[in-house]
């Protein structure tokens, strides 16, 4: 049972201009997520990350947006550069449930020149 | 500041062998998780351990086992590997309950 969803495999978009990332859940008791960029032979890096109890975060280019009631959350790059391009993973936390990440499969983000 | 460093970075065994992986943490965090990542399947959770006991177990097999030492190192074993066992294993520390995992650049684990 996938109860994180990322049910874009791939997104191509042009140097400058946003990229979206979309992710969605199941699971009620996720209190906390967080989105991850991995480029290959390398271990996932920390973007950023929002609390249940808010509905936006930003930092710098990053910005993610929580809707709870959809149970769905985005993440928007703007503005996109090249150096963006890899693998970017939502992820999700239960609750009191220690340190347990639960992850969507991936969205590979080609950002073009 | 050191991150996570996970040895060794590739591995090559052969089906029924078994193999252990080990994960050095930031200094300071003690709690340690392992997640093996396959093709299509995303980072699934194995364990995590704080404080040398085990807190959190994924839905993996027996045959992954964990443990920790009292410096917060971990390694994890895999017994009786099967050709599906190949895969990227990553370690992530984070000191008590935090918000932030940090994860080290994975054993590359192949099995022939």
């Amino acid at each position: 049972d996938q109860q994180v969803k990322q049910n874009s495999p791939s997104l191509s978009v042009q140097e400058g201009r946003i990229s979206i990332l979309n992710c969605d859940y199941t699971n009620s008791m996720f209190d906390y997520f967080l989105w991850y960029k991995k480029y290959p032979a390398e271990g996932p890096t920390f973007l950023i990350s929002i609390s249940s109890i808010k509905d936006k975060n930003e930092d710098g280019r990053f910005t993610v947006f929580l809707n709870k009631s959809a149970k769905h959350l985005s993440l928007h790059i703007v503005p996109s550069q090249p150096g963006d391009s890899a693998v970017y993973f939502c992820a999700a936390r239960v609750a009191g449930g220690g340190n347990k990440l639960t992850f969507g499969t991936g969205t590979q983000l080609k950002v073009e020149l | 500041k050191a991150g996570v460093t996970q040895t060794p970075r590739y591995l090559i065994k052969t089906r029924g062998q078994q193999v252990t992986l080990s994960c050095s943490p930031i200094s300071g965090h003690r709690s340690v998780s392992w997640y093996q990542q396959t093709p299509g399947q995303g980072l699934q959770f194995l364990f995590e351990y704080f404080s040398e006991t085990q807190r959190n177990k994924g839905n993996f097999p027996g045959r992954f086992s964990g443990r920790q030492f009292s410096n917060s190192r971990s390694e994890m074993n895999v017994s009786t590997l099967e050709l599906g066992d190949s895969a990227l294993y990553l370690c992530a520390s984070s000191s008590r309950d935090s918000y932030g995992y940090t994860f080290g650049s994975g054993t590359r684990l192949t099995v022939v």
